[in-house]
């Protein structure tokens, strides 16, 4: 199907486990980016990435890792997960020539 | 550093018209946006200011001053169906990442 994609939708795991969050879109949109939602928080910026293997942090990368290696893909990964890392998250894109993104269904990830 | 300033909730009644501001402080600038996200879904692109101005699409309108970093959303004949929570955005022109605010919960009242 077109769009973006986030998978898994749900996931539980245990602190100090490793776990990767997939995200996938057909668009071929040059930018995807990662965001984390919170009570109070709103939407803040993981990592983002202008290009297949170019990444950058955003306002809260500590304890995240991000790979870029096909543009349609962009996986964010929580080395060794601790429950402050217990969020929705969201994965976005959009084209570079355009200010409009666009969201995966988000992920919500609880640790135990 | 940046940031975005926005009331945290905001009440209106069913067919009033509802304002909600946002004020940023940013080191890059390119344009302000809106998104509207409702309970347990995902953000979902509402408008886009890249200059001064009003910008209307249907009943909801967006108005920036690049002066006063400053923007609003304007939605007019407010539906039930409104009832969520809106982000204002800024594009940062120097690394073009988009940063949000932290939302403003719209409730509406019959």
């Amino acid at each position: 199907d077109a769009g973006i994609t986030q998978s898994p939708r749900y996931k539980i795991t245990e602190t100090g486990r490793q776990v990767t969050l997939m995200c996938h879109q057909t668009w071929s949109h040059s930018y995807m980016f990662w965001y984390r939602q919170d009570l109070g928080h709103g939407l803040r910026l993981i990592y983002y990435s202008a290009a297949a293997d170019i990444t950058d942090k955003g306002e809260v990368p500590d304890g995240y890792v991000v790979s870029r290696s096909k543009t349609e893909n962009f996986p964010l990964t929580l080395e060794s997960a601790t429950r402050s890392q217990t969020s929705v998250y969201f994965c976005a894109s959009r084209v570079a020539s355009n200010t409009e993104a666009f969201f995966g269904q988000g992920t919500r990830l609880t640790v135990v | 550093g940046q940031s975005l300033e926005q009331p945290s909730e905001v009440t209106a009644v069913e067919g009033a018209i509802v304002q909600i501001n946002c004020t940023y402080q940013t080191s890059g600038f390119y344009g302000l946006s809106w998104y509207q996200q409702h309970d347990g879904g995902a953000p979902t692109f509402l408008s886009y200011n890249g200059l001064d101005g009003l910008e209307e699409t249907g009943r909801f309108s967006s108005f920036l001053s690049r002066s006063d970093s400053y923007g609003y959303l304007l939605l007019q004949e407010l539906q039930m169906k409104d009832s969520a929570s809106y982000f204002c955005a800024v594009r940062d022109d120097r690394d073009d990442k988009i940063i949000f605010g932290k939302g403003t919960r719209l409730h509406i009242l019959p």
